[in-house]
């Protein structure tokens, strides 16, 4: 079945760092979707891809669709305590309608 | 629109009791989706709805689970017979009927003891 899988498991680092983690797929993907999240709060929409190569920004973040349609990598610029939490990439592959998710990307920021 | 709300948000239940979870999607989305997610795993798919209509579900998604969606406004899951290993927390999203992006509620908690 469809499968996501997410690297590094978790990240430690200190605030200033910057971060990079991927999320690569064993299907083509149409969509890929970054979200974080907090504990005990639902996951909340970072940033969203739709076309093979396209890079987009938001913030200190940036995303990239991978060209081969099956990766795509979030990276964070300048790391602050805030950006603590785990993220998940998302994606919905070209014959199905539902959105899988990652196991995710645990962030920790260390002040 | 304040976004996707999602009641309760917590809820304590004796094993074998019935629970019922109410999502109501921001107001111009068609699709509304339900997901459950355990501690240290990314959420998994349940099941989602086009207006009333019942599209997909998982077949992590046992006879004890119904989901309705009557009017094609909020949605309910109901869980009859509860297990511990129900105990999760479960999501609620919502999108555009074409739209590839989702966004999610503030999960609803369950524990079953």
């Amino acid at each position: 079945g469809q499968q996501l899988n997410q690297s590094p498991q978790s990240m430690f680092i200190q605030e200033g760092e910057d971060v990079s983690m991927n999320c690569t797929s064993s299907s083509i993907f149409n969509t890929w979707l970054w979200y974080k999240q907090e504990p005990g709060e639902g996951p909340v929409l970072l940033i969203a891809l739709y076309k093979a190569g396209e890079l987009t920004s938001n913030g200190r973040l940036t995303a990239q669709f991978g060209i081969t349609r099956k990766d795509s990598f979030l990276n964070i610029s300048a790391s602050i305590p805030s950006d603590v939490g785990i993220y998940f990439c998302a994606g919905r592959e070209t014959s199905y309608d539902k959105v899988i998710f990652g196991p995710g990307t645990s962030l920790s920021v260390i002040p | 629109d304040t976004g996707v709300s999602q009641n309760p948000r917590h809820k304590i239940t004796k094993r074998g009791q019935n629970v019922t979870f109410r999502c109501d999607p921001i107001s111009e989305h068609n699709r509304l989706y339900w997901y459950r997610q355990t501690l240290g795993q990314g959420p998994e798919f349940l099941t989602y709805f086009q207006n009333e209509a019942q599209l997909e579900k998982s077949r992590l998604l046992s006879d004890r689970f119904s989901a309705e969606r009557p009017k094609g406004s909020f949605s309910t899951l109901e869980i009859q017979r509860t297990e511990q290993g129900d105990s999760a927390m479960y999501l609620c999203a919502s999108s555009f009927a074409k739209g590839n992006t989702i966004y999610f509620g503030e999960g609803s908690w369950l524990t079953v003891v």
